[in-house]
This record gives C-alpha cells, structure tokens and sequence, in this order.
C-alpha cells in the first residue's frame, strides 16, 4: 500500500538548520510530484512547497521562501525539505503528501504521519 | 495569492443532521477546489476533490459542490466518526493555499 514515513524533526534553535526526509513505498514515486505542508500547533494547514515528478520545478511559500529547499532523490525513493534559518514561527508538524495522479493537479491524496520540529532556544 | 475563507469556523451538530460548510475563494478558482478531513493528532484525508469528485473509499453521505468562487461540503447525515476539522483548498495556483478549517463538534 502506498506510505510515505516522515523523519528528522527535532528540537532546533532560532537560527539554525534541520533537514526532513520522506521514505516513500507502495507506488512510483519517480513519477509524482510531491508537497510538503505544516501545522503549528492548535492551528491550519499551512502549504510550504512542491515539487515535479522529475525535480524540474519548485514552488514556495513566501513564508519559506529563500530559507527553505524542496528536493527528492527518485533513486532512493525520497523527498527532502532543508530548512534554515529557522524561526519560532516555524515550529510545527511537517507533513509530506503525494500527487494524486502523474498529471500535476496540486492536490493532496496520501499524507504521512507528519515530523515534529520545534524551533526554540 | 488566493485567499480561501470558510464558515463557519466552528459548528455543533448531532448525529443525524445534515451540516453544510462554506468556502469562499478570493478570485474564481473554476473546479480546482478539495475538501481535507482531520481527526485530532492525525495527517488529512482526501474526500472531494475538484469541488465535487467523491475520493475513493469516502462514504455517499459526503458530498461537494460549487464552482467559480463559492463552494459548500454537504454531510447528509453525520455520523459519530465525522466530527472533525475541515479544511478546502484550492489547487488552482502556486501558491496552494487551505482555508482556516471548521471544526465540527457534537452539540
């Protein structure tokens, strides 16, 4: 079945850099555009980025903007999000979600369980 | 950037009602609309995508519609397992962007 397995969050301090992976099984995922999306705590859904099925094109936030990459290693069947300069504001579960078909349509089918980061001195 | 606004922001219901939820989109977004299911501590769930498609495995009792701006999510009749918050969004356009979520809750 198709999963995708978020990892490592953390505890960082402001200013500072963390690295999120997206194990991805069960499906093609050289051939799916990818997102991220974050939830502070108590709050929305917050869209951070995405990427193409072939790494061709990224989007951003224009809260992440400039601070944050999207990237993905189809040969190892992950997604990645470099985060610096973090910020308090960033502090909140990081979810990696999957394209619904090969076709980009920028919605959301199958969710990870989400990594916790937490930006704080 | 496309602002998406729902209402209401909360809403009491019991089992059995039918419960409507709104979504506004800031400038026409055609079809390019999805409704997100979450449950307290859990990742979203896909139930309507393009404003009015039923995701695969998502009960007959949800529903979606609207097109342009405005867009509603219909539960004919709740059920125990559907309180929860709800979040649209539009795909549209880069950037993405969610409505503030309706938290439903049992009256």
């Amino acid at each position: 079945q198709v999963q995708l397995v978020e990892s490592g969050g953390g505890v960082v301090q402001p200013g500072g850099s963390l690295r999120l992976s997206c194990a991805a099984s069960g499906f093609t995922f050289s051939s799916y555009g990818m997102h991220w999306v974050r939830q502070a705590p108590g709050k929305g859904l917050e869209w951070v980025a995405f990427i193409r099925y072939d790494g061709s094109n990224k989007y951003y936030a224009d809260s992440v903007k400039g601070r944050f990459t999207i990237s993905r290693d189809n040969s190892k069947n992950t997604l990645y999000l470099q985060m610096n300069s973090l910020r308090a504001e960033d502090t909140a579960v990081y979810y990696c979600a999957k394209e619904p078909t090969t076709v980009t349509s920028l919605s959301l089918d199958v969710w990870g369980k989400g990594t916790t980061v937490t930006v704080s001195s | 950037d496309i602002q998406m606004t729902q209402s209401p922001s909360s809403l009491s219901a019991s089992v059995g009602d039918r419960v409507t939820i709104t979504c506004r989109a800031s400038q026409s977004i055609s079809s390019y609309l999805n409704w997100y299911q979450q449950k307290p501590g859990k990742a979203p769930k896909l139930l309507i995508y393009a404003a009015s498609s039923l995701q695969s495995g998502v009960p007959s009792r949800f529903s979606g519609s609207g097109s342009g701006t405005d867009f509603t999510l219909t539960i004919s009749s709740l059920q125990p397992e559907d309180f929860a918050t709800y979040y649209c969004q539009q795909s549209y356009s880069t950037p993405v962007s969610f409505g503030q979520g309706t938290k439903l809750e049992i009256k």
